[in-house]
Formats: C-alpha cells, structure tokens, sequence
C-alpha cells in the first residue's frame, strides 16, 4: 500500500474552514484515497473518498491534485466537535480491504 | 439505524479465561474485520472475513480465532488470553472487499488481561 504523510497537528479556528493536506507521492493507479477520523477511543469514523475527482458530501469536501500525489481534506465549518485525529489513507481498488492507519493529523478546533 | 455493534465495550478478565467479544452488523455487508488499536502502534489487523465461511489471517492473528457462520456476525475469540492482549479492538465492515467501499467501524471494545 502507498504511505501519505501528513501533519502531526493543526489548528483551526471555530466556524472557520478547516485544510488538512495529505501527501501520498506513490500512490498508484488503482488506489484510492481515504480520511477517516478518530475522537478520543471512539471507533474510527469515515469521512469521505475519492479516486481521481474532487469528492463532496455533507461532512467534507476532498480535492486530489490532478497527479494525485496529494489531496486536501476541507471541512468546512468547523466546529469544536471537528476536534479529532484525522488519518488520510490510501487503499487499492480491490483485495482485502486493510486499512493502514498512520499517525493522522491531530486537529484541534480553537473556541 | 446502519451501524457496527460489538459487545461487550469493555471488558476486565484474567489470563487464560476465555472470551468472545461479539460484532453485529445490521447492513447486509459482505466484508468484516477486526483491528486492535495500541499506543504508538495504530490500528492493526487481525482476522477479515470476506463472506459467509471465509475468513482468513490479517497481520497479527496469534492468539485469535474469528467464525463467520452468518452474514451479520463476526466474533472475536481469545481461547486463552494473555496480558499482552491488552488493548482496544474494533470490528468493521463494509459492503464488498472492494476498494471503493468504505469501512463502517463499531465503537470499540476495552479488553484488560491481567
């Protein structure tokens, strides 16, 4: 599977748009690209994905560079809640469905 | 309500008394799994299951067992647990084993072996 690479931590101020970028440089073909998010010891939530287009739903919207070597996750309006470890996987198109957790970005929504 | 049960959500045992913990899921999915989560470790995987009556090892299968005898559910089984089983576990599932099919993931289950 591809490796991303992302930062440990960020901060966001509330009701503000929250960017948390993601490198993936060896990602290939097939694979697609994943967030998914973790509060506290909560189960790990997902949030959205995308293969090559951009990708929008009613938690976040995803926009993957035209070589997809990065993608940016956008949420936004933030909120305290948004307050999470976020994790940007990637995941080929097919086989045993493994998810490979990094270290995830640490976001922390600022009152 | 879709969603990923497992029981029991924490759970204080000790060595060598076996225990299940359980994972339902209501979505008619195909595809389930169980991941344990230590500190500085991430999440890592143990048994997956493609369907009824296939299963097969993730990356750290020693010292589990799992049975996919119907669709909807996936136990975990430590036949003798040690303490460094210690740590928490998640069931997931999602509608295929294709990539495009995102996991839906319980709430986690807090084991302690003492």
């Amino acid at each position: 599977d591809a490796k991303t690479t992302q930062p440990p931590s960020m901060d966001c101020a509330e009701g503000r748009a929250a960017n948390l970028p993601c490198n993936h440089s060896t990602i290939s073909g097939n694979e697609y690209v994943y967030w998914y998010r973790q509060i506290h010891s909560q189960g790990p939530q997902y949030i959205i994905h995308g293969l090559k287009n951009n990708e929008t739903n009613e938690m976040a919207s995803l926009i993957i560079t035209e070589d997809r070597k990065s993608s940016t996750l956008i949420l936004p309006h933030a909120t305290l809640r948004d307050t999470a470890v976020y994790y940007c996987i990637v995941r080929p198109g097919f086989g045993n469905e493994k998810l490979t957790f990094g270290t995830g970005t640490r976001l922390t929504i600022i009152p | 309500e879709a969603q990923v049960t497992q029981n029991p959500r924490y759970l204080i045992t000790v060595t060598g008394k076996k225990l299940t913990v359980t994972c339902s899921q209501n979505m008619n999915h195909e595809y389930m799994s169980w991941y344990r989560q230590d500190p500085g470790l991430g999440l890592r995987q143990i048994y997956y299951s493609m369907n009824v009556e296939v299963t097969d090892k993730g990356d750290v299968p020693e010292g589990y067992k799992v049975s996919r005898k119907e669709k909807r559910n996936f136990p975990l089984i430590l036949e003798s647990p040690s303490p460094n089983q210690t740590s928490l576990y998640f069931c997931a599932s999602s509608l295929s084993f294709r990539g495009n099919q995102p996991q839906h993931f319980g709430d986690g289950t807090r084991l302690s072996i003492l």
